[in-house]
C-alpha cells in the first residue's frame, strides 16, 4: 500500500539559511499535518491542512510556513535556521472516509541538522 | 488541552517476558493511536483503538474510555520490539480533525 512520502531524508544546513520540506500524503487522504520531534522528546504538532486550506495551527514559529498544493502534496518552508530548529519533521496524513476516522500516518520523516 | 501520561517511562525485559504500557489522557478523544518508534525514528501505526479491544499478532490493547486510559500488552517480546512506544490521542471536538498530542513515550529495550 502506498505510503507518505517526505523528502529530503536528511538536511544539513547552515544558521540564519532556509529550507524547504516535502511531503507526499496517501492517495485519497484529504488532510495533512506536520509535527517537529527534538532529541529525546515526543512529536509536537505544527500545522495542519484540511482539503488546501490550513485547518489548524499549533507551536509553529512564525519563521516557518507552509502551503498544501492543488495536487494535495505540501511543502514546510524554514527561514532563518537557528540550532534550536534541529529535529525529526515529520508529516502525517488522513481521512475522513473507513472505518477509522482521521487515523493518522506517518512518512519517514526529514532529519534537520543545523550547523 | 488534553494531556496524556504514560508509564512507564522506561522498560528493560528479557526476551520473551511480557509487558503491559499504559496510557492515561485527561478529556475525551476521538481517536487514540499506539506507535512504535525504531531505532531509525520512523513511526509505526500498531493500533487505531479509541475504545475497545484488538489484537494483532502478539500486541494487543484495550482503551476503556470512559476511565480514560489505553493499555499496550506486548507477549512473548523479542530484541526487535525495543524501541519507543507513543500513545497519541485527538481531543473531542464540535468540528473539523484535530492533530495528535502524544504522551510522552516508553522506551523499551528487550534483551537477548
Amino acid at each position: 500500500a502506498a505510503g507518505v512520502i517526505q523528502s529530503p531524508r536528511h538536511l544539513i544546513k547552515e544558521k540564519r539559511e532556509t529550507a524547504t520540506l516535502k511531503c507526499y500524503p496517501i492517495p485519497r487522504h484529504d488532510t495533512v499535518y506536520w509535527y517537529q520531534q527534538g532529541p529525546g522528546q515526543d512529536p509536537q504538532f505544527l500545522i495542519s491542512f484540511y482539503e488546501k486550506m490550513q485547518s489548524d495551527k499549533g507551536s509553529i514559529p512564525d519563521r516557518f510556513s507552509a502551503q498544501q498544493f492543488s495536487d494535495y502534496h505540501s511543502e514546510l518552508n524554514m527561514s532563518s535556521l537557528e540550532l534550536g530548529d534541529s529535529a525529526l519533521y515529520f508529516c502525517a496524513s488522513s481521512s475522513g472516509a473507513g472505518d477509522n476516522y482521521n487515523e493518522q500516518f506517518f512518512g519517514p520523516g526529514t532529519r534537520l541538522t543545523v550547523l | 488541552g488534553i494531556q496524556v501520561e504514560q508509564s512507564p517511562p522506561d522498560l528493560i525485559l528479557q526476551e520473551g517476558a511480557n509487558s503491559t504500557l499504559r496510557c492515561n489522557f485527561s478529556d475525551s478523544v476521538n481517536n487514540l493511536q499506539w506507535f512504535h518508534q525504531n531505532p531509525w525514528g520512523q513511526l509505526i501505526n500498531l493500533f487505531y483503538i479509541p475504545s475497545g479491544t484488538k489484537q494483532n499478532g502478539r500486541l494487543s490493547a484495550t482503551t476503556v474510555a470512559t476511565e480514560r486510559y489505553s493499555l499496550l500488552y506486548i507477549s512473548s517480546s523479542q530484541t526487535t520490539d525495543s524501541g519507543v512506544y507513543f500513545c497519541a490521542v485527538e481531543p473531542s471536538m464540535d468540528t473539523g480533525r484535530r492533530a495528535l498530542t502524544f504522551g510522552s513515550g516508553t522506551r523499551l529495550q528487550v534483551q537477548p
